[in-house]
């Protein structure tokens, strides 16, 4: 199956510092999604993104298809931006495969 | 938007009794999953379903874990019996269709005791 490598494993930041967050892909993806898991566990969606560039705010995520990775972008960070960002890829029909997750920690 | 919602919230029994979650997609959602996370490891999954029908279940641990979704709608995950390494967080998500955005519910945080 496909493996997911996400980078760095941990990242502290003080508020209103940048950051980019990486994921690598065994093989290639036609599904590409990014998640945030805040500290009470929940999971929200932040792109759907298997190529090009999208823009959410102070959010933004780029995916290479061809080189099999995708950076998340977070510009002027804030304290509820804490928590753990999540990479999952797929080929099949919906099936994610998620990476270990980065756990990002701003401090005010 | 609506939200997936899940119950219980929190579930606290002992090992070899019967456990029983349920989840409702957003209304209109062809595609449902149910994934497995451990502390500290990304959500695995555990079955999907496009419409009652299940696509992937290869992660379903099939002698203690069950799963179904009748009328396309609603789903229910059972496992009996419950064993130690089952304590985790139980996680329902659904998508329009199979390759679309995944949106996950607030989750089943179980402990086996």
């Amino acid at each position: 199956g496909i493996q997911v490598e996400q980078s760095p494993p941990d990242l502290i930041l003080q508020e209103g510092a940048n950051s980019t967050l990486r994921c690598n892909f065994s093989d290639s993806v036609n599904n590409l999604q990014w998640f945030h898991q805040n500290p009470w566990g929940q999971l929200i969606n932040l792109f759907y993104i298997p190529s090009g560039t999208k823009q959410n705010g102070r959010l933004s995520a780029t995916t290479v298809a061809t080189e099999r990775y995708s950076l998340l972008y977070i510009s002027s960070s804030q304290t509820t931006d804490s928590g753990v960002y999540f990479c999952a890829g797929g080929t099949s029909y919906g099936k994610l495969t998620f990476g270990q997750g980065t756990i990002l920690t701003v401090h005010p | 938007e609506a939200e997936v919602a899940q119950s219980p919230r929190y579930k606290i029994t002992e090992k070899s009794q019967a456990v029983a979650f349920w989840c409702d997609p957003i209304s209109g959602h062809a595609t449902l999953y149910w994934y497995r996370q451990i502390l500290g490891q990304g959500p695995e999954l555990l079955v999907q379903f496009q419409d009652e029908s299940v696509v992937d279940d290869s992660q379903l641990p099939k002698d203690r874990f069950s799963a179904e979704r009748l009328k396309g709608v609603d789903s229910t995950l059972k496992i009996q019996p419950a064993e130690l390494g089952d304590s985790a967080m139980y996680l329902c998500a659904s998508s329009l269709e199979g390759i679309q955005p995944q949106h996950f519910g607030d989750g089943t945080r179980l402990s086996i005791l």
